[in-house]
């Protein structure tokens, strides 16, 4: 069974910049979540997709971010514009039967 | 609000030794619990999981966490560590059943020397 897809893999920016994430769950998983990784914390929850309506967007910064995931399946998130506190890995997670199962992450470096 | 302790933040052990890793939660009703593990380079991986019955769940690689409620606690053990066990660990709570999202702790990192 393939695994949640993410890319890029590394991305660096530069402040006031913008980026955009994709992310493929795993096949036939309704649920799809973006969370953030700062450096020395764990991933804390950024927005919650239930095939492509939003559940939980409670914890996004919605000045400057966005998420869609427009026919159920993958899902984009993005940042304009970038601050250096956005440096973080960007994890994507998918889940069917209340496991969470998590991407290889994209490593955002704002400069 | 629902936090979870990771109190160990920097773990160093030699071969062999045993390994207790702290979780602790703050959320008096039903909880789903998890430890998650990522090895260097690698994604995060599920390494156990507790959802209901025997509080005592055995994982992968040998690792096995107890629940104990009256204490809030999820603590994660392995009898005899492996330099290949050197990782970051993951405890994590679900305590809202109408959405599998996960709060984390900070995370204890572990290193094994041979």
């Amino acid at each position: 069974e393939a695994g949640v897809a993410q890319s890029p893999r590394y991305k660096i920016i530069e402040k006031r910049q913008s980026v955009a994430f994709w992310c493929n769950p795993i096949s036939g998983h309704a649920t799809l979540y973006w969370y953030q990784q700062i450096l020395g914390q764990g991933p804390k929850l950024l927005i919650q997709f239930q095939n492509n309506g939003v559940v939980d967007d409670s914890q996004l910064p919605k000045d400057r971010f966005s998420a869609e995931r427009l026919k159920g399946v993958d899902s984009t998130l993005k940042i304009q514009p970038a601050k250096l506190e956005d440096s973080a890995v960007y994890l994507c997670a998918s889940s069917a039967t209340g496991t969470s199962f998590f991407g290889p992450g994209t490593r955002l470096t704002v400069l | 609000a629902q936090s979870v302790s990771q109190h160990n933040h920097h773990v160093i052990l030699s071969e062999a030794a045993s390994l207790e890793l702290g979780c602790n939660y703050s959320y008096g009703g039903t909880v789903n619990l998890f430890w998650y593990v990522q090895y260097p380079g690698q994604h995060l991986q599920l390494l156990l999981k507790y959802f209901s019955g025997d509080p005592l769940v055995k994982g992968i690689k040998g690792f096995e966490a107890e629940f104990i409620k009256s204490k809030f606690s999820f603590n994660l053990r392995k009898p005899s560590v492996q330099w290949s066990d050197t990782a970051e660990y993951f405890c994590a709570v679900n305590a809202d059943y109408n959405t599998d999202k996960l709060i984390f702790g900070t995370g204890t990192r572990l290193q094994v020397f041979p």
